[in-house]
């Protein structure tokens, strides 16, 4: 079934200990992204990458890096994890940049205690 | 960023019509986004506007005005499925998308 998967569904963290949250799509779409929603704020993104090889910075990009090596996958690093982590960590692609539609991942519920 | 507000809340009676506004300020603007998102799950994709004017899709339909930076959302003929919370979204010169807290809507019998 195409479409985006992301791992782990959930996770539990110390502070401090290094996370990476994954994310493949099977749609060959060039753009991928990273938002995090946290309630009363919505989704903001965290970073892109308009094509492989390529990433930008969102809105809220400290403390957390990401690559995109090929066209499949983006995987998200929280170097040393902190409590204002804690959310649910969402994974969109979109075929461009310019695409009318992006299609979101089924998300990651992270705690970082 | 940008600065997209909504309402946070609304309820509305199974069959009814419920409109749901969203105000933005942006640099640039390459499109309105509106987005549905149940309790627990991914937001889903509902439509898109770039030029002023009504978007029609079944029981959906979205307007925009460019020109006052306002949209809405117009969800007729309620279904209890209908609840869930509406995002507003907008795209910057950048092609980067921004959302809305959101409006959670509760349809009930």
């Amino acid at each position: 079934i195409a479409g985006i998967t992301q791992a782990p569904t959930s996770q539990i963290l110390a502070a401090g200990r290094r996370m990476t949250l994954r994310c493949t799509q099977d749609m060959r779409h060039n753009a991928m992204y990273w938002y995090r929603q946290d309630l009363g704020l919505g989704l903001r993104l965290i970073h892109y990458s308009n094509t492989a090889g390529t990433t930008g910075k969102g809105e809220v990009p400290d403390g957390y890096s990401v690559s995109r090596a090929n066209t499949d996958d983006f995987p998200l690093t929280l170097a040393s994890a902190v409590p204002s982590q804690t959310s649910v960590y969402f994974c969109a692609s979109s075929d461009t940049p310019e695409a009318r539609e992006q299609f979101f991942g089924p998300g990651t519920r992270l705690t970082v205690l | 960023g940008q600065n997209i507000d909504q309402p946070t809340e609304m309820t509305a009676t199974e069959g009814a019509i419920v409109q749901i506004n969203c105000t933005y300020q942006t640099s640039g603007f390459n499109g309105l986004f509106w987005y549905q998102q149940h309790a627990g799950e991914a937001p889903t994709f509902l439509s898109y506007n770039v030029l002023d004017g009504l978007e029609e899709k079944g029981r959906f339909s979205s307007f925009l005005s460019r020109s006052k930076g306002y949209s809405y959302l117009l969800l007729k003929e309620l279904q209890m499925k209908d609840s869930a919370s509406y995002l507003c979204a907008v795209r910057d010169g950048d092609y980067k998308l921004s959302f809305g807290a959101g409006t959670t809507v509760t349809v009930r019998a």
